[in-house]
């Protein structure tokens, strides 16, 4: 079945814990983004990837690292999470980085930092 | 700086009745696509529709109308007869195509909690 895949989908942590969202394709994509979902703003890219070891700033970037080693896999990695960064996130994928090409999402990943 | 703007932050309507969800957008691209997902409360993003901004052909999908008018920039969702299973957050969006090739990512507006009441 073609899916994106996050782990963890709950996460709770505290501030300054290093952590990892990791997000998977199994749709041979070239392009993965990240979202980040927050109640009244909607949903805002973080970083996306058009190809193994391409990346780029989103919206929102502060506070986050991705990086692309492989083809299927995009993770977000949370440095130092502050509270600030509680909120739903999401891992998408398309075929090709185009304006037509539907994204794929993932089921999502709630984080709260304490 | 491309703009999606949903002014509907929520609508409740009785089962049955019609209901529409406006999608107002802002880009200086000449290309573009524009979106709507569906977030039921399990919280998954399910497409809906693409439209590119060539085509102004409104679309009909079982209940579900879609209205693009570019002279107004719209692009607006109506539930004909609508039902409990629609409630949800619907969000509209907007991807560009860049003069050299590639997109952005989905600029989305910041959705429309709609609710049916039975």
């Amino acid at each position: 079945e073609a899916q994106v895949t996050q782990n963890p989908r709950y996460l709770i942590t505290v501030t300054g814990k290093k952590l990892t969202v990791t997000c998977s394709q199994n749709m041979n994509h070239e392009y993965m983004s990240w979202y980040r979902q927050d109640p009244g703003l909607g949903l805002r890219q973080i970083y996306y990837s058009m190809n193994v070891e391409v990346t780029d700033k989103g919206d929102v970037p502060e506070g986050y690292k991705v990086s692309r080693k492989e083809k299927r896999n995009f993770p977000l990695i949370l440095e130092s999470p502050s509270p600030n960064q509680t909120s739903l996130y999401f891992c998408a994928s398309s075929a090709r980085l185009a304006g037509d090409n539907e994204q794929f999402f993932g089921p999502g990943t709630r984080l709260t930092v304490l | 700086a491309q703009k999606v703007t949903q002014a509907q932050t929520e609508i409740s309507v009785v089962e049955k009745e019609d209901v529409t969800l406006d999608c107002v957008y802002e880009t200086r691209d000449t290309t573009y696509y524009l979106f709507w997902y569906k977030q039921p409360p399990s919280g998954e993003l399910v497409f809906l529709i693409r439209r590119n901004s060539f085509d102004e052909q409104n679309e009909i999908s079982g209940r579900y109308s879609w209205n693009f008018q570019k002279s107004t920039s719209s692009f607006n969702f109506t539930i004909t007869a609508s039902q409990v299973v629609d409630s949800a957050v619907y969000f509209c969006a907007l991807n560009r195509e860049k003069s050299g090739g590639g997109a952005d990512g989905l600029t989305f507006g910041k959705g429309t909690h709609l609710i049916i009441q039975p």
